[in-house]
């Protein structure tokens, strides 16, 4: 089993531009959540859904979009990209949103 | 706010034992986590407490007072590969979870 699958594994990205983060799960989990790691602060929520067809808003969620057309999909949307958006974006996943959450691997994006 | 405190970073010997310390203040409360994550990996799930008292796991145990709003992680017999960061969560009253900054623990031989 796979488990969670991030991509790209990183990117430098010019300041404007756009870009998608894939994440797809196989373990069939209805919750799936976007986060923000930055050096010396805690993991950050930018988006959530806790079933297809739902999303919401996390921490912090301004200059990011996301959609979940199904159940294993939840690709992050970042339209024009500045430099504070540098950063690792990991996706997680869980059997609900009262159970543990389990990690992708992460990207590492950099906004030039 | 809602606001989760972990040391920065500790030091321990391996062999020896070491207790990672939480403190936190949320709004509302539904669970605490402790997650390690060894640099440049993903975090990975340890342990959850949402009753008051000690959950011990092989040589990791963690403790809650949700009174006091504190959790220790305490962990035994350590081994270099425990060198790692550990992350203390929160599940609050909207049941997201509000993460520490993170305990980097460094092991010496």
């Amino acid at each position: 089993t796979a488990g969670i699958t991030q991509a790209p594994t990183s990117q430098i990205l010019a300041a404007g531009r756009s870009m998608t983060l894939r994440c797809t799960q196989d373990m069939r989990h209805n919750a799936m959540y976007w986060y923000r790691q930055d050096l010396g602060l805690g993991l950050r929520l930018i988006h959530y859904s806790n079933t297809a067809g739902t999303t919401g808003k996390g921490e912090v969620p301004d200059g990011y979009s996301v959609s979940r057309a199904n159940t294993d999909d939840f690709p992050l949307t970042l339209a024009s990209a500045v430099p504070s958006q540098t950063s690792v974006y990991f996706c997680a996943s869980s059997d609900g949103d009262r159970a543990e959450q389990y990690f992708g691997p992460g990207t590492r994006l950099t906004v030039t | 706010g809602q606001n989760i405190d972990q040391p920065t970073e500790m030091t321990a010997t391996e062999g020896a034992i070491v207790q990672i310390n939480c403190t936190y203040q949320t709004s509302g409360f539904n669970g605490l986590f402790w997650y390690q994550q060894h640099a440049g990996e993903a975090p990975t799930f340890l342990s959850y407490n949402v009753l008051d008292g000690l959950e011990e796991k092989g040589r990791f145990s963690s403790f809650l007072s949700r009174s006091k709003g504190y959790s220790y992680l305490l962990l035994k017999e350590l081994q270099m590969k425990d060198s790692a960061s550990y992350l203390c969560a929160v599940r609050d009253s909207n049941y997201q979870l509000i993460w520490g900054a993170g305990t980097k623990l460094i092991i010496k031989p």
